[in-house]
């Protein structure tokens, strides 16, 4: 069955850094692109980017550019988020989510548990 | 950006009845790139409905979607106990993909 599994709750000082890892099974990784959503504490979800882990292109909400990065590493079938120059209201819980599609960012169908990211002095 | 709004904020039924969510984009959706979601408290959220009216995978037929352009909504026919929860539509016709601020179903 198609799983993404992600890393542990973190928290990080304001102007620190953070990597959050999503491995994925059950389906072929390359097949299908990954979108990261985060969620901050009691509120909706926010669309921050997507990755084709073919070819690695990617694609940053303008909100977010210049400050997060999305990889992949196909031969763990992993994708990773990482974000930089935390501040608080980066305090959120991070999903990674399988794309329907490859070719551009579109509805996700299976997601990863989620982590969360408390950004705290 | 595409801004969607959804109404009601919340909305309260009882089980058995019928639920009627909207959401209403500020520029048109292109080919109906439309999703819902579901979020139970705790979890992630799940993939209700894709392109308007495409059910997505397990999802049961009381579920329904519908609109074009600017204007989109989920039907529940029949209200079952575990369907009380957060929805969520989100569009993925023009980058960058946005999601509406949520309707919460609520039990009367």
């Amino acid at each position: 069955q198609v799983q993404l599994v992600q890393s542990g709750t973190q928290v990080k000082k304001p102007g620190a850094s953070v990597k959050v890892s999503c491995k994925a099974s059950g389906y072929t990784f390359t097949n299908y692109g990954i979108s990261w959503v985060r969620q901050a504490p009691g509120q909706g979800l926010e669309w921050m980017g997507w990755i084709s882990t073919s070819n690695g292109y990617t694609y940053y909400t303008q909100k977010f550019q210049g400050r997060v990065t999305l990889s992949t590493d196909t031969s763990t079938s992993t994708a990773d988020m990482e974000l930089r120059s935390l501040r608080s209201d980066d305090t959120a819980v991070y999903y990674c989510a399988r794309d329907l599609d490859i070719v551009v960012a579109t509805a996700v169908d299976y997601w990863g548990q989620g982590t969360l990211v408390t950004v705290s002095s | 950006e595409i801004v969607l709004t959804q109404s009601p904020d919340t909305l309260s039924l009882s089980p058995g009845e019928r639920a009627t969510l909207s959401c209403r984009a500020s520029q048109s959706v292109s080919s109906s790139f439309l999703a819902w979601y579901q979020q139970k408290l705790g979890q992630a959220p799940r993939l209700l409905m894709y392109g308007t009216s495409v059910r997505a995978t397990d999802i049961p037929d009381r579920f329904s979607g519908s609109g074009s352009g600017t204007d989109f909504t989920l039907t529940i026919s029949r209200l079952e106990p575990e369907d009380f929860a957060v929805y969520y539509c989100q569009q993925y016709g023009r980058s960058p993909i946005t999601f509406g601020q949520g309707t919460r179903l609520e039990i009367k």
